[in-house]
């Protein structure tokens, strides 16, 4: 299977910020990679799809890049509602998919 | 509105069976491939198992293959799936998702399952 290294894994920057995830594939995904954001008693909601594409209704200030095996979010002018915790997920055809182990965004 | 609603889930000893529910309403259900995924006590989240939407295709996790077994009921708009043999490690919350373009772009609220003696 394929295995997808996040990190940071704990990330603390303020209101206002801009802060950046990167998403590690053990082996080339093409863009088949999605972001989720997820806060707590809550079901994951989908912000970016194939790499850089985003989900409907969701800020843009949320952007994704990347292909291949390296990724990256970036979520830029952070507002209150951003603080949860975000993981990444590849979903290549040709594999079962598996996502990341996640990234705390905190409150500095 | 696109819903997504399981049920089913509770307490249940190790060697147990739990057979959970997913009642999707809001879309055409037979024209989506649907995904349970789950996700243990302060951990990160597993795809356990997938089916298209005509029953074409299924495919589970190694951790899940031969104990567990997904199923839909296109006419009852309906996705359920089959736990047997259950274990500790199994104890998670469990969503089902609606796969929009291959991803998961909506998920239900989840039902948690506890396995224990």
């Amino acid at each position: 299977d394929i295995q997808m290294t996040q990190s940071p894994s704990t990330l603390s920057a303020s209101v206002g910020d801009r802060v950046t995830i990167t998403c590690r594939a053990s082996q080339s995904i093409s863009s088949w990679l999605a972001w989720y954001q997820q806060k707590p008693g809550k079901a994951p909601k989908l912000l970016i799809y194939k790499a850089s594409s985003l989900e409907s209704g969701v800020p843009s200030r949320f952007s994704g890049s990347g292909s291949g095996t390296e990724f990256t979010l970036t979520i830029s002018n952070l507002q209150p509602d951003d603080f949860a915790t975000y993981y990444c997920q590849q979903y290549n055809n040709y594999s079962p998919d598996t996502f990341g182990q996640g990234t705390k965004l905190e409150i500095k | 509105e696109v819903q997504l609603v399981e049920s089913g889930g509770g307490l249940v000893q190790p060697g147990g069976s739990l057979r959970l529910s997913c009642a999707a309403s809001g879309f055409t259900f037979s024209r989506y491939n649907m995904n349970w995924v789950r996700q243990a006590p302060g951990k990160g989240l597993e795809w356990i198992s997938y089916i298209g939407s005509s029953n074409s295709s299924i495919y589970y996790a190694d951790s899940v293959k031969g104990r567990f077994t997904i199923s839909r009921d296109n006419a009852k708009n309906s996705l359920y799936l089959q736990m047997n043999s259950l274990r500790d490690e199994d104890t998670a919350v469990y969503y089902c998702t609606r796969d929009g373009g291959d991803v998961g772009d909506y998920w239900g609220q989840g039902t948690l399952v506890t396995v224990s003696s």
